[in-house]
């Protein structure tokens, strides 16, 4: 069965400083897509970046870039000056290509921005 | 129209009463999802809908009926629930063969009392 570990439960960062949030998956398949998603209070889950895991190349949207390491099973998500609107909850998520295919999720880690 | 929409934001039900939730999409997606989610956890998968026809059900009570009537619409009809079935509701919909991640909807905060 696939698993997404998310271990560090909480952080901080200061506004306009870098911050990486970690997240590892177990699986034995070798066609995926891995997902960061943002849950602001406002609850709507927001997809920030996706990256499938074919492309050695790691996924970048603005201010927010991934560190794809395939054999390590390891998908951390950089997010560059921080803004006070990044404050939330972000999960990682995975999910192998087909009509039934799950989104399996991490426990989640909450982003606190300091001003 | 890049949007799923969810009526409504808010509910309050007793234990005994009938409520339906809405979601509706214009993407031209053919999965439609249903998730229940607890504070400070991630979503729970409930129900799956792939071209209108149920395709997973994980398990959830019967007191939880989910109904397709076109692709663009889901409803989650709610009958009979407990205090414990409070939670986010949340909808979401996807291309079924594509890469792309989930399309969510803000979701209902449903309080049963």
């Amino acid at each position: 069965a696939q698993t997404v570990t998310q271990s560090q439960p909480e952080m901080s960062v200061q506004e306009a400083e870098t911050v990486t949030l970690s997240c590892t998956y177990d699986t034995s398949e070798s066609d995926y897509y891995l997902f960061w998603y943002k849950q602001p209070p406002s609850r709507q889950m927001i997809l920030v970046i996706r990256q499938e895991a074919y492309k050695q190349q790691n996924a970048t949207e603005n201010r927010f870039s991934v560190n794809f390491q395939k054999a390590a099973k390891s998908f951390s998500l950089k997010i560059s000056d921080s803004q006070l609107g990044d404050a939330a909850m972000y999960f990682c998520a995975y999910r192998v290509p087909g009509a039934n295919s799950k989104l399996t999720f991490g426990k989640g880690i909450t982003l606190s921005v300091r001003p | 129209d890049t949007e799923v929409t969810q009526t409504p934001k808010h509910l309050v039900m007793g234990m005994t009463n009938k409520k339906s939730l809405k979601c509706e999409q214009h993407m031209g997606h053919r999965a439609m999802y249903w998730y229940k989610q607890k504070a400070k956890k991630p979503p729970e998968l409930m129900f799956v809908y792939s071209y209108e026809k149920l395709s997973i059900n994980e398990s959830v009570p019967s007191r939880f009926s989910p109904e397709c009537p076109n692709s663009s619409l889901l409803n989650l009809h709610l009958h009979a629930l407990q205090p414990e079935d409070s939670a986010l509701y949340l909808c979401a919909s996807s291309q079924l063969v594509t890469s792309g991640g989930y399309t969510f909807g803000s979701g209902t905060r449903l309080t049963v009392v």
